[in-house]
């Protein structure tokens, strides 16, 4: 089966950088995304990473090894509009596309 | 800027009864996708959908579960016989082809109360 582990909750402070893992086991892997939801709100897009390396985004980067089944998600100079759910996704292929979500991390940002 | 619409935003039905959720994907995307989030819980893969036929759907996606293309522009999702462990938000979301098919956009969801 599929599985993806990431912490269920950080805390940092404003103007910090905090950085949040995800290790994933998947057959057919394709590539990670990271999903940022506010409460209430719908999933929007930060990141794709489908090959090793880091993908930088503004404030937003995010890293993949597929080697070592990892990547993670760096957030910088966190504002506290950053509060929210950060889901890592899997890409796989097992004779069609599917997303496979983790249970999110939920960060707290504080003043 | 092009985004991913859902109505209705707040469905309440009776158990038993069937419901469909609408939406209407960005224009030029190929791919769509249902996923349904129970409160508090992580988002869970439905379905996707390419070519006018579903490419891969997940084991929740049972024989409850319809989804359907019925125009140029919406897509839809079909409960028969709901059940109270149905209630959630269920977002639509849309893809182009891009690497990945992503970014996916996603809907701002309906929420569907069974009662």
């Amino acid at each position: 089966g599929q599985s993806l582990e990431q912490p269920s909750e950080v805390t940092a402070v404003e103007g910090a950088i905090v950085q949040i893992n995800c290790t994933y086991q998947t057959s057919g892997f394709y590539g990670l995304s990271w999903y940022q939801q506010h409460d209430g709100g719908a999933p929007t897009f930060l990141s794709y990473n489908g090959l090793d390396g880091l993908e930088e985004t503004g404030r937003f980067s995010s890293f993949l090894s597929r080697s070592d089944s990892y990547g993670y998600l760096l957030l910088q100079e966190l504002q506290m509009k950053d509060s929210a759910s950060y889901f890592c996704a899997v890409r796989h292929y097992t004779g069609g596309f599917k997303t496979i979500f983790g249970a999110g991390t939920r960060l707290f940002v504080k003043a | 800027e092009p985004e991913v619409t859902q109505t209705p935003s707040h469905q309440v039905t009776q158990m038993g009864q069937e419901v469909i959720l609408r939406c209407v994907p960005i224009s030029n995307h190929l791919y769509f996708y249902w996923y349904r989030q129970i409160l508090g819980q992580k988002v869970e893969f439905l379905v996707s959908f390419y070519n006018n036929e579903i490419s891969e759907k997940s084991e929740i996606f049972d024989d409850q579960f319809s989804v359907e293309r019925p125009d140029g522009s919406n897509f839809t999702l079909k409960i028969r016989s709901t059940k109270l462990e149905d209630s959630a938000m269920y977002f639509c979301a849309s893809s182009g082809l891009r690497v990945g098919n992503q970014p996916q956009h996603f809907g701002d969801g309906t929420r569907l109360s069974i009662l």
